[in-house]
C-alpha cells in the first residue's frame, strides 16, 4: 500500500545508546516531518524537510539529527538516548498542495530506560 | 504562546447524536490552513478535514463539518450522527504560513478524547 512506512514499531533503548528511526514514503511528496507525541499531549515537531538535501529544526530538535538524501527517505537519529526521549514518534509526508492532508506513518513507540 | 487550544479534554456523546469539538487558534498570518485529525486507540493519525483561511465556505467531509469563524479564530469540528467507531482522540492542527519555505509545518492542539456511548 502506498503511504508512509516507519520502522521499527517498538524499540527499547538504554540511556546513552544511539539509534535511527526509519521513514520512507512512496508518494513523491516533497515535505516530510518528524513529530513526537508524549502521553496525553498533541504532536510536537522535531525536524522537517522541504525536499531532498534541505532540512530544518522544529519545536523540539535537541538530541535528534535528520538528513534527507532522497525524496523517499527521512531518517531520524537519536544521538545519545535519554529517558526524556521516551515517546511515540510519527513521520509524516505531504505534497505541496495546501489543502492536502498529511499522511502519517503508524508510529514508533520508543522507551528509553 | 499556545497557538492551538482545545479546551475540552474529554467528552461523552450518545450514539447517533451530534458532537462539537472546540478549537481556537492564534496567528497573525493571513494565510493558514486548519486540519482535524482522528487518533483511535490503535494510534494512527487519520486526516479528517481541512479548512483554508481564504475558503469562503465551511469545509464538509461526509459526517464531518468544520464550523470556521475567522473573526473569532475558531475552527470547531462537528461530527453528526455519532457512531461507536468515532470514539477516539481528536486533534486540531494549523499550518502557517502556506509558503514552501515554511515547510508545511503543523502545530497541534492538546486533543479532545471522545467516547461514544451506545
Amino acid at each position: 500500500n502506498a503511504g508512509v512506512t516507519q520502522t521499527p514499531k517498538f524499540q527499547v533503548l538504554k540511556t546513552g545508546q544511539s539509534m535511527t528511526l526509519q521513514c520512507a514514503q512512496d508518494m513523491n511528496h516533497e515535505y516530510m516531518s518528524w513529530y513526537r507525541q508524549d502521553p496525553g499531549m498533541g504532536l510536537r515537531l522535531i525536524h522537517y524537510s522541504v525536499g531532498a538535501g534541505i532540512t530544518d529544526q522544529g519545536e523540539v530538535p535537541n538530541g535528534y539529527n535528520v538528513s534527507r538524501s532522497t525524496t523517499e527517505d527521512f531518517p531520524l537519529r537519536l544521538l545519545s538516548a535519554a529517558p526524556s526521549q521516551t515517546s511515540v514518534y510519527f513521520c509524516a509526508s505531504s505534497s505541496e498542495s495546501p489543502n492536502y492532508g498529511y499522511t502519517f506513518g503508524s508510529g514508533t513507540r520508543l522507551t528509553v530506560v | 504562546a499556545q497557538k492551538i487550544t482545545q479546551t475540552q479534554p474529554g467528552m461523552f456523546v450518545q450514539e447517533k447524536e451530534a458532537v462539537t469539538l472546540d478549537c481556537t487558534y492564534d496567528t497573525s498570518d493571513p494565510s493558514y490552513g486548519l486540519f482535524w485529525y482522528k487518533q483511535p486507540s490503535s494510534g494512527e493519525m487519520i486526516f479528517l478535514i481541512y479548512q483554508g483561511s481564504y475558503d469562503q465556505q465551511n469545509a464538509t467531509e461526509g459526517r464531518y463539518s468544520l464550523n470556521f469563524q475567522k473573526a473569532r479564530k475558531s475552527a470547531n469540528l462537528v461530527i453528526s450522527a455519532s457512531q461507536l467507531g468515532d470514539s477516539a482522540m481528536y486533534f486540531c492542527a494549523m499550518r502557517e504560513p502556506l509558503i514552501k519555505a515554511a515547510g508545511n509545518k503543523l502545530t497541534f492542539g492538546g486533543g479532545t478524547r471522545v467516547l461514544v456511548k451506545p
